[in-house]
């Protein structure tokens, strides 16, 4: 079955230290995305991508990086310069827009 | 600025009862209107979606309302259960495109037995 996968599903971290987050889709989706999920925010965009080698910041990109080099795979780094770190970062891909996104199970990163 | 504004942040309603989420956007350029569902712990599923061609449209207890002149539209939960206890997020974009969706900040339905 095809699907988007997160790992891991949790993550520790101490402060000041950089940490990557993966995200790998087997739907053979060109679009890829990042979103950070806080209580009361709602989802916000980190960094999305629509082709292999491209991607464009979303609102909330500082502190964070990205890399596409495969259609498949777009990990997510988390640096020391993002000032509050610790929240439940989903990744979502897709088709087109209009066919909507399917997302994987997040990723709960806490940094102490 | 925000370009999906949701109400209310919660919800509390009886089983049984009617649960009404609604948004508002600002661009006019949207034209894909989904909802998605979020249980704690997992990503959001999209539950229902819309295009502004039809005012609504139904599956099974959940319908969504589009208004385009006033640019809301809204999820209606009929006879809610407590398995519908969730979080619901609205969220708006153009469709035809590899963009993105901007989401509204998500409903928190608690549905009392």
């Amino acid at each position: 079955d095809g699907g988007i996968t997160q790992s891991p599903k949790y993550l520790f971290r101490k402060e000041g230290q950089n940490v990557t987050l993966s995200c790998e889709q087997n739907l053979n989706h060109d679009a890829m995305y990042w979103y950070r999920q806080d209580p009361g925010q709602g989802l916000r965009l980190i960094y999305y991508s629509q082709i292999v080698n491209d991607f464009q910041k979303g609102d909330i990109a500082e502190g964070y990086s990205v890399s596409r080099e495969k259609k498949e795979s777009f990990p997510l780094t988390v640096t020391s310069a993002q000032k509050n770190p610790t929240a439940f970062y989903l990744c979502a891909s897709s088709k087109e827009v209009k066919r909507g996104y399917t997302f994987g199970s997040g990723t709960r990163l806490t940094v102490v | 600025q925000q370009q999906v504004k949701q109400s209310p942040q919660s919800l509390i309603v009886q089983k049984g009862g009617i649960s009404i989420i609604n948004c508002a956007y600002e661009n006019t350029a949207f034209d894909y209107f989904p909802w998605y569902q979020q249980f704690p712990g997992k990503g959001p599923a999209l539950l229902i979606a819309i295009r502004p061609d039809v005012s609504e449209k139904k599956e099974g207890r959940f319908t969504i309302s589009f208004n385009k002149s006033a640019k809301q539209f809204s999820l209606h939960i009929m006879d809610s259960q407590p398995g519908d206890s969730a979080t619901y997020f609205c969220a708006a974009g153009r469709g035809s495109t590899l963009g993105r969706l901007y989401f509204g900040r998500g409903t928190q339905l608690t549905v009392w037995p």
